[in-house]
């Protein structure tokens, strides 16, 4: 089993759509949970990190479940610029414990 | 500008030559890595530094030399290179690795090994 697994996708979508990722580990020590965002030929960034509680930044909401080893990631009212690859971070202990995932394609379309 | 800089941005090399790759921040950042990303493959670690000390070599081939001068620059020397060497490398920092928050990413650079 490997570390992260994400579906790769890629998820084609329309404009207006909400959409859901997961994203499971297996890890059950894993610390601390994050999605990065990576355009095409672009560098990864931070999108939002993931708490234990849930947590919301505007159209997009994460979620942790630690019994089942997965984290989500919900987008509401897709927009033609969320087209990009969704990777998935989990961290153990230091930044040489982080594993990412090989990420979920989403193209969002008009 | 990006607070990572990373320089060149394309490379192309044959299998007998000698590059290397720089890596600069600007964010006062403590830690730095070298990450492969290949196509359709997870990142993949290759070297963390912590305070110019190399914290984890990841299995990584000798034909790639890393070398951590200072907190702010980070060198990926290259020799002898495979045609599977070819991929987008990536460099990071983060504040620090005790704790790991956001790591900010570099633009990369694309490696093309003929």
């Amino acid at each position: 089993r490997k570390e992260v697994e994400q579906d790769p996708g890629p998820f084609n979508v329309p404009e207006g759509a909400t959409v859901a990722f997961n994203c499971t580990y297996s890890n059950s020590a894993s610390q601390s949970f994050f999605w990065y965002r990576q355009d095409c030929r672009k560098e990864p960034k931070l999108l939002m990190s993931v708490y234990s509680s849930g947590n919301e930044d505007g159209r997009f909401t994460a979620q942790l479940n630690r019994a089942s080893q997965y984290i989500s990631l919900l987008i509401r009212d897709s927009k033609l610029s969320d087209s990009a690859t969704y990777l998935c971070v989990v961290n153990g202990t230091g930044g040489f414990k982080t594993i990412f995932g090989a990420g979920t394609r989403l193209f969002v379309k008009a | 500008e990006t607070g990572v800089t990373q320089t060149p941005r394309h490379l192309v090399m044959g299998m007998t030559n000698k590059k290397s790759l720089k890596c600069e921040q600007h964010l006062g950042h403590n830690a730095m890595y070298w990450y492969k990303q290949s196509a359709k493959k997870p990142l993949e670690l290759m070297f963390v530094y912590n305070f110019k000390e190399q914290t984890e070599n990841n299995s990584v081939p000798s034909r790639f030399s890393p070398e951590c001068p200072n907190s702010s620059h980070l060198f990926l020397h290259l020799h002898t290179l495979q045609p599977e060497d070819s991929a987008l490398y990536l460099c990071a920092s983060s504040q620090a690795i005790s704790v790991w928050t956001e790591a900010f990413f570099g633009q990369g650079t694309r490696l093309t090994v003929v």
